[in-house]
């Protein structure tokens, strides 16, 4: 069974400081992806890395993707109270014309104005 | 249209009720999923569809039966569940393996 252990799963923070995110599998995944939720609403794709070593950046956001594609962090740069929500990591599988999401625990993430 | 459309938004049914799930998409993909989400979970994947055809059943009770009509339409029939059931249901969909999966709103789904 493939598992993604996703750390810290709460954390709470003040405006304008830094935070990272960590997703740690024992398996090998062809790629990861993170998603973030917000209440009541399905996750929305935040970015895929697909090489190991990838490092990607999304405005205050960077995501790595570790050298043996087993693990992965998201890093937040001078939070933002419109950065609260649930982001969750997920390790993909491809199928035959689909693919296999296993998600993390999940992040709950609060950033206090 | 970038959009995974999921009916009803609430449900709530009693253990004896026969109710389904419906999810739309038109963009073109072929695979279709319906996740489950407890609260403070994360989705668990409970079936996927490819080009209409399930490939993916994960150990699911029976009480819980998909259906794909179409290649635009997923169904969830549900019957005789149980209040541990309750849950958010959520719908998604790709183009194939390798692209980005587009999640519904979901179904918030009570059973009493």
């Amino acid at each position: 069974t493939q598992l993604l252990e996703q750390s810290p799963q709460f954390l709470s923070i003040q405006e304008g400081e830094n935070l990272t995110v960590y997703c740690n599998s024992s398996s090998v995944f062809s790629s990861l992806q993170w998603y973030r939720q917000e209440p009541g609403e399905g996750p929305v794709l935040l970015v895929t890395v697909v090489t190991g070593g990838e490092v990607k950046k999304l405005k205050r956001l960077t995501f790595q993707f570790g050298d043996a594609r087993k693990d992965s962090s998201l890093h937040i740069t001078a939070a933002q109270p419109g950065d609260t929500g649930l982001y969750l990591c997920a390790g993909v599988s491809p199928l035959q014309g689909a693919q296999k999401l296993v998600f993390g625990q999940g992040t709950r993430l609060t950033i206090n104005p | 249209d970038t959009e995974v459309t999921q009916t009803p938004k609430h449900l709530v049914m009693g253990m004896t009720n026969k109710k389904s799930l419906k999810c739309e998409q038109h963009m073109g993909h072929r695979a279709m999923y319906w996740y489950k989400q407890k609260a403070k979970k994360p989705p668990e994947l409970m079936f996927v569809y490819s080009y209409e055809k399930l490939s993916i059943n994960e150990s699911v009770p029976s009480r819980f039966s998909p259906e794909c009509p179409n290649s635009s339409l997923l169904n969830l029939h549900l019957h005789a569940l149980q209040p541990e059931d309750s849950a958010l249901y959520l719908c998604a969909s790709s183009r194939a393996a390798y692209n980005e999966q587009f999640f519904g709103p979901g179904t918030r789904l009570t059973v009493l």
